[in-house]
């Protein structure tokens, strides 16, 4: 089980918005630590998408933003593309267990 | 540009240890914090720990504590991560991955390719 809690799955259709949540506690995202996140396609290796909780990386489309708020963070994708279709996973400091935790992941269907 | 090449992948009988190597390029080697993270079949992604390449200090997540290890040569620019013990639950591809150097708790923004570790009698 996961210290950072994700939905397993989300869906939606082409062009619409999806928002994946991202919830934690108060020894991880609820401490101040900052949270980034990771899409992740089979076979590939992870991308770093959104970091330091709503900046992304050059090169990441505008669709994607990211949010922070208390204990929890999100990730927001607008206008659906069949190639957003992939994993997706928030990563965040945990001050109780030292180390760096994932959230379980999310696997987003394009419909 | 940066790249993170890994080996090749491993089948292992249960109590073997593995070692994995990790060549980077592309970047001044001791200058980022080194990941590990592994991802078993259907599971997540699961932080291992990491290793500093420039004085070889190391941080481990407490689930490997005594059966990992990170090391380091820096002349060849490589890092190191060996498991020990293994477990038919280690099967997974094993990923390093570097941190955006600076203070703080910084993203990964380069990963290697990902080396598959089977577990297998």
């Amino acid at each position: 089980q996961s210290v950072l809690t994700q939905p397993p799955s989300v869906s939606g259709a082409p062009g619409q918005r999806v928002t994946i949540s991202c919830t934690g506690s108060s020894s991880n995202i609820g401490a101040g630590y900052d949270v980034h996140w990771y899409q992740h396609l089979p076979g590939t290796a992870p991308k770093l998408l959104i970091y330091v909780n709503i900046n992304r990386p050059s090169g990441v489309p505008d669709r994607f933003s990211g949010s922070k708020s208390g204990t929890s963070a999100s990730l927001a994708i607008t206008g659906l593309q069949a190639e957003d279709e992939a994993h997706y996973y928030c990563q965040s400091y945990d001050t109780s267990l030292s180390g760096w935790v994932f959230g379980g992941g999310t696997k987003l269907t394009v419909l | 540009q940066v790249q993170l090449v890994q080996s090749g992948v491993e089948v292992k009988k249960p109590g073997a240890s593995v070692k994995v190597s990790c060549k980077a390029s592309g970047y001044t080697f001791p200058g980022n914090h080194m990941h590990w993270v592994r991802q078993a079949p259907g599971q997540g992604l699961e932080w291992m720990g990491w290793i500093n390449p420039n004085n070889g200090g190391t941080n481990y997540a407490q689930k490997f504590q005594g059966r990992v290890t990170m090391t380091r040569d820096t002349s060849i620019s490589t890092a190191y991560m060996e498991l020990r013990r293994l477990r038919f639950d280690d099967t997974a591809v094993y990923y390093c991955a570097r941190e955006v150097d600076g203070s703080g708790f910084k993203p990964f923004d380069y990963w290697g390719q990902g080396t598959l570790v089977t577990v297998s009698s």
